[in-house]
Order: structure tokens, then sequence, then C-alpha cells
């Protein structure tokens, strides 16, 4: 079955740096998602995108889906505390009617 | 607009119980998916619903089921419980059948000892 690599597992920043993680698959996908989940609560859409080569800025964050399809990244700039989470990639096959697929997430902890 | 509801929050059961959860969606939305969340997997797709109808499925044993009600609501039932089954299950409702903005509920955090 389709699987995705996210990468990395974790990061500890200070406070004020910018922030890369990303997300590989094996296949194709028509549409990437990603995510943030706070502590005991769901994860909470951040950013879809729906086309290749698609940048999308959502306040201080900023995703790409990659030109292979294959691939999507997500930036953070300037982190502040409130950014501590874990961020997930999501994407869904070229079938349409294909459930989402999750990367194991990207725990994030900034320092003040 | 009311977010998605799980209840309960949290349950503590013992092996071999069965145990029933129950999310009610965002209104209007007429999609309910399932997922189970470990630290060790991650979120796994268990199953989603749309007018009451089991559309897609996961890779999980049988002891997994759920239903979808007319009003959308969606209960899961998990029977024979095993300690693996220790997770938090979420449920993410979304307008149409597959659609990729699913909105997540806070999760049950289901304890199995």
């Amino acid at each position: 079955g389709q699987q995705l690599n996210q990468s990395p597992q974790s990061m500890f920043i200070q406070e004020g740096e910018d922030v890369s993680m990303n997300c590989t698959s094996s296949s194709i996908f028509n549409t990437w998602l990603w995510y943030k989940q706070d502590p005991g609560e769901g994860p909470v859409l951040l950013i879809a995108l729906y086309k290749a080569g698609e940048l999308t800025s959502n306040g201080r964050l900023t995703a790409q889906f990659g030109i292979t399809r294959k691939d999507s990244f997500l930036n953070i700039s300037a982190s502040i505390p409130s950014d501590v989470g874990i961020y997930f990639c999501a994407g869904q096959g070229q079938g349409g009617s294909e459930k989402l697929v999750f990367g194991k997430g990207t725990k994030l902890t900034v320092n003040p | 607009k009311a977010g998605v509801t799980q209840t309960p929050r949290y349950l503590i059961k013992t092996r071999g119980q069965q145990v029933t959860l129950s999310c009610s969606p965002i209104s209007g939305h007429r999609s309910v998916s399932w997922y189970q969340q470990t630290p060790g997997q991650g979120l796994q797709f268990l199953f989603e619903y749309f007018s009451e109808t089991q559309r897609n499925k996961g890779n999980f044993p049988g002891r997994f089921s759920g239903r979808q009600f007319s009003n959308s609501r969606s209960e899961m039932n998990v029977s024979t419980l095993e300690l693996g089954d220790s997770a938090l299950y979420l449920c993410a409702s979304s307008l149409f059948y597959s659609g990729v903005d699913q909105y997540f509920g806070p999760g049950t955090r289901l304890t199995v000892t």
C-alpha cells in the first residue's frame, strides 16, 4: 500500500528560527495536506494543496506540492512557542475515492 | 458552527470487553471517517461512512466495526478488546465522500488493561 515518509521525526529549535519539514511518497498523489496536532486534541488542517507545483501560504506557514507529485514541503517562518506540536502530512492518491494516507508526524519543540 | 464532537473523551476497559465510541460530525457533513492513532503506527485509517454506508475500509480485523445513522452521527465498536487496541481514536467529518478537507474531533483515548 501507499506509504508516506515524513522527516524529520522531531525538531528542537529556538524561537524565531525558520523550520522546514517534508514528506515523500512511493507513488503519485493528487492532493497533499498538512495538519497540526496539539496535545490532547485532534489534528487541525493547516494547508491543502491540489496541484503539482502549487505553493500556498497560511500566515507564517508555506507549503508546496512537489512537481513530481510524490513530495511536499512545509515551512514555518519565525517560529513562536505556540508552534509547538506534531505536524502531519497526508495525501490522497489518484483514484479520487481513495482514503487519506498520513505521515508519522514531525514533533516540533520551540525553545523560548 | 460546532466542530466534530466525540464521546466519551476517555475510556478504560479490560481485555476481552467491548467498547462503543460515538462521533457527531459538523452540521451538514455527510462523511465520517475513523482513525486509530498510536505512537508507533501514527494515524491509521479504519473506515469511512457516507450516507449510512461504509464506503472505504482500512486493514483492521473484523473486531472493528462501525455504523452511521441517518443524521450522519457515527459509532465505532471494538469487540474482544486486546491490549494493543489502546490508542487515540479520532473521527473526522467532511462534506462529501472521500473529501480531503477533513475536520477532526478531539478523539477518544481508549486504554485497555
